[in-house]
């Protein structure tokens, strides 16, 4: 079965520091990986997904297949930034059905 | 277009009773899946639906069983509460691969 690991629970970070939010996956076929994110008191949205190849909010995420890894990441990061994020996977391109990590809170500190 | 509606947003119940969750999908959207969200385990798939058939399911006990009217709208049920079904219910409806997510039912079990 397919499996997502976002390994830190809670990033720190300064407003204009880099930031990397780890996220890798098990899966043996070819999986759509995404981002989402959760602001405070808002509603679970999309950030982006790999197929894309965008950038939203200055973030980006590569998709690298040989390290089974989607991390996400922005150069320099903002208070509004500070948020939960789920690193996402879709196995099935028939399904809608989601994986998701444990998520990753990010905290932006001024 | 109006986003993903849930109702009830807050629900309170005992064990041993049960319980209906509704969501209205984006117009146009046919797939609406569930997922459960709880502090421990984070976003658990629950089912899928698309044109009043499920296609896809959790790892969920039989307590926990949804359907899909021809408008799309869809229910799940919960029969029998138990402390551990305590959580966020969340229902999103897709359209071309991207979930949209609704805002989610907190049920409380005591």
């Amino acid at each position: 079965a397919q499996r997502v690991t976002q390994p830190e629970k809670l990033l720190s970070v300064f407003k204009g520091a880099p930031v990397e939010l780890k996220c890798n996956y098990s899966y043996s076929g070819s999986p759509e990986l995404f981002w989402y994110v959760q602001y405070s008191r808002q509603r679970l949205q999309l950030l982006l997904r790999h197929i894309s190849r965008e950038s939203i909010k200055g973030f980006t995420a590569d998709l690298n297949k040989g390290e089974t890894s989607f991390h996400l990441k922005k150069p320099f990061a903002q208070e509004e930034d500070s948020a939960m994020y789920y690193c996402a996977l879709r196995v099935n391109s028939g399904y809608s059905t989601l994986t998701f990590g444990k998520g990753t809170m990010l905290l932006v500190s001024p | 277009k109006a986003g993903v509606t849930q109702t009830p947003r807050y629900l309170i119940k005992t064990r041993g009773q049960q319980v209906t969750l509704s969501c209205s999908p984006i117009s146009g959207h046919r797939s609406v899946s569930w997922y459960q969200q709880t502090p421990g385990q984070g976003l658990q798939f629950l089912f899928e639906y698309f044109s009043e058939t499920q296609r896809n399911k959790g790892n969920f006990p039989g307590r926990f069983s949804g359907r899909q009217f021809s408008n799309s709208r869809s229910e799940m049920n919960v029969s029998t509460l138990e402390l551990g079904d305590s959580a966020l219910y969340l229902c999103a409806s897709s359209l071309a691969g991207r979930q949209f997510f609704g805002p989610g039912t907190r049920l409380t079990v005591l």
